[in-house]
């Protein structure tokens, strides 16, 4: 199956600084990535995703970008708040309903 | 909209116990899904259904049976419970199937013991 990779596991930045979060996968079919953010206590919820025919896509101060040729993509988030301060996830999907997670990255946002 | 919801919030068994999670959403989506999240290892799919009376096996199917009768409800049953199945269970729902956003459950925090 899927194999999908998520680095950093922890990150820590400056209010008002930027984060970026990097994921890899493995199966060159894998046509959607979303990204999700969970804030403790809670489920996963959506925040931003990319299909295989878009390279970038931005939302207010979160953005995703992806290198099909390299199978990576990335979430990048500009002016952090603390308010940000959760995990991310990154996911990787090859058919309808195939969705392979990475491990998550646990984003500290320091006022 | 209450979205979707989960019961019950928490959970201890015992090992070989059954017990059903269940799961309900209200915003007339085809395809739910259920996942468990353990440490360190992300969200792994479990059991999904694209429709009532259709059903169909994720990453991690082992030892979880589930049942789509109704558009609305997707419950998860354990049939023995064993200690590897301590984790936390959430259940979601998509329009049509999970390239469409998927509404997440608050979750189920099961402890097998």
């Amino acid at each position: 199956g899927e194999n999908v990779e998520q680095h950093p596991s922890t990150l820590s930045v400056q209010e008002g600084d930027s984060a970026v979060i990097k994921c890899t996968y493995s199966d060159s079919a894998s046509n959607y990535f979303p990204w999700y953010k969970q804030e403790l206590g809670k489920g996963p919820q959506l925040i931003i995703d990319i299909r295989s025919n878009v390279g970038e896509k931005k939302d207010q101060r979160i953005a995703v970008t992806l290198n099909k040729t390299a199978k990576h993509f990335s979430l990048h988030i500009t002016e952090t708040q603390p308010e940000d301060s959760a995990v991310y996830f990154c996911a990787s999907q090859t058919g309808a309903n195939n969705l392979f997670f990475g491990t998550g990255t646990r984003l500290t946002v320091i006022p | 909209n209450a979205g979707v919801t989960q019961t019950p919030k928490f959970q201890v068994l015992k090992t070989g116990q059954s017990m059903t999670l269940q799961c309900a959403q209200d915003m007339n989506h085809e395809y739910m899904s259920w996942y468990r999240q353990d440490p360190g290892m992300g969200l792994r799919l479990i059991h999904y259904s694209v429709g009532a009376g259709i059903t169909d096996q994720g990453e991690v199917p082992n030892g979880y049976n589930v049942s789509r009768s109704t558009t609305e409800d997707f419950p998860l049953r354990l049939l023995s419970a064993a200690p590897s199945q301590t984790s936390v269970y959430f259940c979601a729902s998509s329009y049509r199937d999970s390239r469409d956003t998927q509404y997440f459950g608050p979750g189920t925090r099961l402890t097998v013991l």
